[in-house]
Order: structure tokens, then C-alpha cells, then sequence
């Protein structure tokens, strides 16, 4: 049973490029979330889809949007590239059907790295 | 969303048991406890949550005081793979999905 998958797991990007990361959820998962990583901090949430439809948002510019596809897997793109957005990028996902906050656990995929030059 | 609380590093001995605090006083009766832990270079990975009562499981056990306001996270055996950032993170058993992490704790085993 294949767990979360990320596509690239390491980039190189010039300021004001834009990016687009994939993943792929564990199988029977139906929600993907994605977050942000800086070197030294923990995860920080941006969005989550769900339905092929962002449920929830953190506190990220409009820079930051997704999408979701009918097989469930995902993308981030991230417009006009900063310094500020290297990071890991990590992809989450889980089941609704699970129910929420108890069996509903949330598996990681193992991220890309996103370096801006 | 309500915060935890946790010591910045602490380091233990290969094979002695280690015992990591978590404080959230503020957490919420419909709070669970959960723990992740990110081992170098890895994604987060699920360890142990619970509601009221301890619980444990194949990695870990887990501790929750009879207010709710800390728990401890126990690793009865600890192995140099368990080194690694340890997050305590409350999540709203009514339907959160989305998880708010703190700085962790980053746990050195020593051989």
C-alpha cells in the first residue's frame, strides 16, 4: 500500500518563477492538505481540499493555490517566486469517511524541496 | 487554536525509557492529544493520540493528566531511530482537519 507521494522531491527556482508541486494521497484517502516547512520551524498549514474544493486556508497570500482532481491527487502552485518561499512542502492526507479528530489519523508524504535562488 | 507547550530538546540513553511533556491548558473539551514526530529529512509521522484515558500502541504510550491541561508521551525503549522532533498538537475532535504545529521537541538518543 503506497503512502503519500510527492512529486519533485528537490527544485531549484528563480525569484518570480512559478512552481507546481504534485502529490498523490494514500490510498482511500479523499483529503488532501498541503503545509509549509521553513528550516527550523515545524509545519505550517496552507489549504486542504477536499471534493476537488479548498475547505480551509491558512494564513497565506493568494501567491499560494491548489487544486484538487477527481482521482484525488493534488497540486500547489506557488506565483511569482520569493526568497522567502524556500521550504519543504509537505502533502497530508486522510480519510473523511473515518470520521473526524479520533481514527482520523493524517499520514505525510515525505515533501520537495523548494529552493529560491 | 489552542497551543501546547513543550521543552525546546531533551536527549536520553539508548534504551532507557523517555518521557516527553506536553502542556496545553487551554486545550478544550472536544480536543484530542495527538503526537507526530519528524525523523531527519522525513515528512511527519503519526505516533499516539488520545481523548481522556492513556492509551498505548506498538511505538509509544501516552500519558494525559486527569484535568487534560498536560500530557507525556513515553517511549518505554528508546532506540537511536527514535531520534527525532517530537510535536504535540491539539486537534478539535469536531472536525478539524488540519493540524497546527508548535516548535516540538528535538530528542537526541545517545549510544
Amino acid at each position: 500500500d503506497a503512502g503519500v507521494t510527492q512529486s519533485p522531491t528537490h527544485l531549484i527556482k528563480t525569484r518570480g518563477q512559478q512552481v507546481t508541486l504534485r502529490c498523490s494521497p494514500k490510498s482511500g484517502h479523499d483529503t488532501v492538505s498541503w503545509y509549509q516547512q521553513a528550516l527550523g520551524q515545524g509545519p505550517q498549514f496552507i489549504f486542504q481540499y477536499y471534493e476537488e474544493e479548498e475547505r480551509q486556508r491558512g494564513n497565506f497570500p493568494d501567491r499560494f493555490s491548489g487544486h484538487q482532481f477527481p482521482n484525488y491527487s493534488s497540486e500547489l502552485n506557488v506565483n511569482a517566486l520569493l526568497l522567502g518561499d524556500s521550504a519543504l512542502y509537505l502533502c497530508a492526507s486522510s480519510s473523511s469517511y473515518r470520521g473526524r479528530g479520533s481514527g482520523n489519523t493524517i499520514y505525510f508524504g515525505e515533501g520537495s524541496w523548494l529552493t529560491v535562488v | 487554536d489552542a497551543k501546547t507547550t513543550q521543552p525546546n530538546s531533551m536527549e536520553s540513553n539508548e534504551e532507557e525509557p523517555v518521557h516527553l511533556p506536553c502542556n496545553h491548558s487551554t486545550i478544550s473539551g472536544t480536543d484530542y492529544i495527538h503526537w507526530y514526530r519528524q525523523l531527519p529529512s522525513q515528512g511527519p509521522e503519526y505516533v499516539i493520540h488520545g481523548l481522556t484515558s492513556n492509551v498505548n500502541n506498538r511505538m509509544a504510550s501516552l500519558a494525559i493528566a486527569e484535568d487534560r491541561k498536560s500530557s507525556t508521551l513515553i517511549l518505554h525503549r528508546a532506540t537511536l531511530r527514535d531520534a527525532a522532533v517530537y510535536y504535540c498538537i491539539l486537534r478539535d475532535g469536531q472536525g478539524a482537519q488540519k493540524l497546527v504545529f508548535g516548535q516540538g521537541t528535538r530528542l537526541t538518543i545517545n549510544p
